[in-house]
């Protein structure tokens, strides 16, 4: 059974960083590109981030361009995604989610992981 | 950026009646597009990829159809679990990838 586990979600004051672990199973992790999409609380599902299979090609969101970084160590089975510089709008559920082996749809998704960025 | 629009916000449906979703490109994104359902408290899950090829395991009362611009999930006949949040994403022209706002189907 394919499983993406998130965790490192919490309490951030605005302006503090935060690093987000996913740790995949039941699949070989290595062939497959990874994303991180979000969730504001009450509000429908933005992409944040996209890894290539390698690690060689990132792709982001404007809204997180230059605060966040992606990254994956495929001899641990896992995806990180590094936050900076954290604003309130940053709040949300971050999902862990698998590109599809083709290209272009996301299956599965973890069950995510949240982050409230406050004072 | 492609601008995904679903329409209506809110579906009030009878158990056993059909529902039809509605998702709208702001440009053309041929048949690249995916469908998910997501229920209060869980991760989304894959329903309709291509536009309209079903995920593995999810029923035959989940259709899609369309290409372009313009997209419909047609749940033909729904069950209590079907009620839930739906969300259509482009994946034609990207980054990034676009999601619609989603539409609620509730019991009515």
């Amino acid at each position: 059974e394919v499983q993406l586990v998130e965790s490192g979600g919490g309490l951030v004051q605005p302006g503090g960083s935060l690093r987000l672990s996913c740790v995949a199973s039941g699949f070989t992790f290595s062939t497959y590109s990874m994303n991180w999409v979000r969730q504001a609380p009450g509000k429908g599902l933005e992409w944040v981030s996209y890894i290539t299979l390698s690690g060689s090609t990132t792709y982001y969101a404007d809204s997180v361009q230059g605060r966040f970084t992606i990254s994956r160590d495929n001899a641990k089975n896992s995806l990180y995604l590094q936050m900076n510089s954290l604003r309130a709008e940053d709040t949300a559920v971050y999902y862990c989610a698998r590109e599809s082996y083709v290209g272009g749809w996301i299956d599965p998704w973890g069950q995510g992981t949240l982050v409230i960025v406050s004072s | 950026e492609i601008v995904m629009t679903q329409s209506p916000a809110t579906l009030s449906v009878s158990p056993g009646e059909r529902a039809t979703l509605s998702c709208r490109a702001s440009q053309s994104v041929s048949r690249n597009l995916a469908w998910y359902q997501q229920k209060p408290g869980q991760a989304p899950r894959l329903l309709i990829y291509g536009a309209s090829t079903r995920a593995t395991g999810i029923p035959a009362r989940f259709s899609g159809s369309g290409s372009g611009t313009e997209f419909t999930l047609t749940i033909s006949s729904l069950q209590s679990e079907d009620f839930a949040v739906y969300y259509c994403q482009q994946y034609n022209n990207w980054p990034p990838k676009t999601f619609g706002q989603g539409t609620k189907v509730e019991i009515k």
